[in-house]
Order: C-alpha cells, then sequence, then structure tokens
C-alpha cells in the first residue's frame, strides 16, 4: 500500500462546476496537509497548507482535512478554465520529510 | 519576497556526459533546499535536501550528488549520466527556523538523456 493514494483522473468537468479532489494516507503521524497546483511543464505551486484537522478556505478553494479517516480534500468552487492543472496533495510530520500524491488531472471545458 | 530560480529550463545531454542544474533563491537566509525528480503519473521522488552550507542528505542511492556551496545556492550534479537520468528536476526550498514550513517549488529541469 502506497502511504499517499491519489486518483490520477484525469478529471474533466464544464466551467462553474464544484471539482472535489481527493488523496488517502496511511502514516496517521502526518499533521502538515498541502495542495499544490502544477501546470504543464512549470513546478508546483501551493495552493493550500493547513496543519491537524479542518477546514480551510481561501477565496473559490476550500482544503479539508479528516484525521479519523485519514483522508483530505480540495473543493474549487465555480471552476475556471485556468484551473486545468494537475493537483499534488502532499502531508509530512517535519520539514524533510513529505510524501505526494502522484497528482490528479483536472481539464475545466469552457 | 522569495524567489527560486533553476536553470537551465531544458537540457538535453549524451549518456555518460556530466551534469550540474542550479538553483538559487533570494529573499530569505538559511533555507532548507530540496531536489526532486518527478516522474509522468508517479508523484515527487526526494533525491537530496540540505539544512545549511555544506551540510546534505541523501535519500536514494543514484548516479546523482548534491552540493551547497553557499547559503542560497544548490547544485545537483553527476559524473556520467545514465539514460535512467532522464527526467523533470524541480529544486524546492523553505523555511529553515520556526518549525514545520510548505516547501515553495522552482519552475523545474527538463533533462532528456539520448
Amino acid at each position: 500500500q502506497k502511504e499517499v493514494e491519489q486518483d490520477p483522473g484525469p478529471l474533466s468537468v464544464p466551467e462553474g462546476a464544484i471539482v472535489s479532489l481527493n488523496c488517502t494516507y496511511s502514516n496517521s503521524a502526518f499533521q502538515y496537509f498541502m495542495w499544490y497546483r502544477q501546470y504543464s511543464r512549470k513546478g508546483p505551486e501551493l495552493l493550500m497548507y493547513t496543519y491537524s484537522s479542518g477546514n480551510k478556505e481561501d477565496g473559490r478553494f476550500t482544503a479539508q482535512v479528516d484525521k479519523s479517516s485519514k483522508y483530505i480534500s480540495l473543493f474549487i468552487r465555480d471552476s475556471q478554465p485556468s484551473d486545468s492543472a494537475t493537483y499534488l496533495c502532499a502531508m509530512s510530520y517535519n520539514n524533510n520529510d513529505m510524501r505526494f500524491g502522484a497528482g490528479t488531472r483536472l481539464t475545466v471545458k469552457p | 519576497s522569495q524567489t527560486i530560480h533553476q536553470w537551465p529550463a531544458t537540457l538535453v545531454q549524451p549518456v555518460g556526459s556530466p551534469l550540474s542544474l542550479e538553483c538559487t533563491v533570494e529573499g530569505t537566509s538559511n533555507p532548507n533546499l530540496y531536489w526532486y525528480r518527478q516522474a509522468a503519473g508517479r508523484g515527487l521522488q526526494l533525491l537530496f535536501y540540505s539544512v545549511g552550507i555544506g551540510q546534505i542528505s541523501s535519500e536514494v542511492p543514484q548516479n546523482l550528488s548534491a552540493s551547497r556551496p553557499q547559503d542560497r545556492q544548490f547544485i545537483l550534479s553527476s559524473k556520467k549520466l545514465l539514460l535512467s537520468d532522464s527526467g523533470f528536476y524541480l529544486c524546492a526550498w523553505s523555511g529553515g527556523v520556526g518549525g514545520n514550513q510548505p516547501q515553495h517549488f522552482g519552475d523545474g529541469t527538463r533533462l532528456s538523456i539520448l
């Protein structure tokens, strides 16, 4: 079993839809949870950073962490074609030991 | 604000040739620095990390090495490239003080070995 599981997609939605991206993990020691957005031929860009369980909202993006279920989610409201990218989840328990999901490729169609 | 630079953006090298990829960070002091390799559909694999000048930790045995000659400079090297070294190489930094900090990435180098 991989330490972090993420459905690679691809996921295709119409413009304006609500997008739900998810990751599951097996290591209960993870305390910090991140979502990155990666455009083609670019490096990952940090979108959301949360500590422990709970919700965090930033504009159209909401990150949720459920440590009891070892499950994290990223919701994108009113999705736009510019949201088309690969989304990577990541988690860690210290600075130097981050684990990444394989990434979900999202396409938002106009 | 902090910025991270990687170069070159793309590189094509013959098998057996040497390699040097450079990464520099601006706008911060004493960052933690990281080299990753990203394979298609397989996420990011940590290769090396550094918490200070001359301090390098290797995560996987391989044909590559890393050095940190200055506080905000991180170099990935190889003496003789293999076909299996092809990939997308990413440099990242995080704050080195004050507990866990998220990592921030450069735009990567796409390396093709012929």
